[in-house]
């Protein structure tokens, strides 16, 4: 167990639909990190956040967006669902910016 | 912009028999290297990290990467397989500093051990 809590476990919905994912970081770290994992595009970094503010943007759609809350745990909204948003998606938290990331167990998406 | 390259999707070893995953990974400057598994429905583990330090790293469940910057390559071996280390092994690559936990992955090897 790596500390990094994410819910749900698995989301189910449809298209045009609108999720939130959560992830609560270790005890202690400032920094949350987003990945999806799919078949097509493999594991890709979404975005980071460090203390609250947005800190570095990887390839993430303009659906989607994300925060990191005041106590730390950081959400992924999914908007506008489609087919291919289907994917895993981890969440990673890291105590500074500069040390490893721990990952979360993933939330399964699947969009019907 | 850095990219990483796993070698083969599928590597099928017999148990007992030496493991190797090949990773090269492409930028003008040395990256941090990363080999983390992914048990079925489970999260990333991280196995070893090179972070410019010895370039022969040793990890977790024997396993160990050599860090050849001639060959822009981190290959992870174990000598012996077990059946237990059947899963996807992904290897990944950061720029270290403030960027070290925004990571660059390979497309994942999956590795089967048959007995």
């Amino acid at each position: 167990d790596s500390g990094v809590t994410q819910t749900p476990k698995h989301l189910i919905t449809a298209t045009g639909q609108r999720v939130t994912l959560r992830c609560s970081p270790r005890s202690g770290d400032l920094s949350v990190y987003w990945y999806q994992q799919s078949l097509d595009q493999g594991l890709q970094f979404l975005i980071q956040y460090y203390n609250g503010e947005e800190r570095a943007k990887g390839n993430i759609l303009e659906r989607f967006s994300a925060q990191q809350f005041p106590d730390l745990h950081s959400e992924l909204n999914l908007s506008s669902l489609e087919l291919g948003d289907s994917a895993l998606y981890f969440c990673a938290s890291s105590v500074t910016v500069n040390a490893e990331a721990f990952f979360g167990q993933g939330t399964r998406l699947t969009v019907v | 912009a850095q990219s990483v390259t796993q070698l083969g999707s599928h590597v099928s070893v017999s148990e007992g028999a030496l493991v190797l995953l090949r990773c090269n990974y492409s930028s003008s400057v040395p990256p941090y290297l990363f080999w983390y598994v992914q048990y079925p429905n489970q999260g990333l583990q991280l196995l070893l990290k090179y972070t410019s330090a010895a370039t022969l790293v040793k990890g977790i469940n024997g396993f160990e990467a050599e860090f050849k910057k001639s060959e822009t390559s981190f290959h992870l071996t174990k000598p012996s397989a077990h059946m237990s280390d059947a899963a996807e092994y992904f290897c990944a690559a950061s720029k270290g500093g403030t960027s070290y936990g925004k990571l660059t992955f390979g497309q994942g090897t999956i590795l089967t051990v048959h007995p």
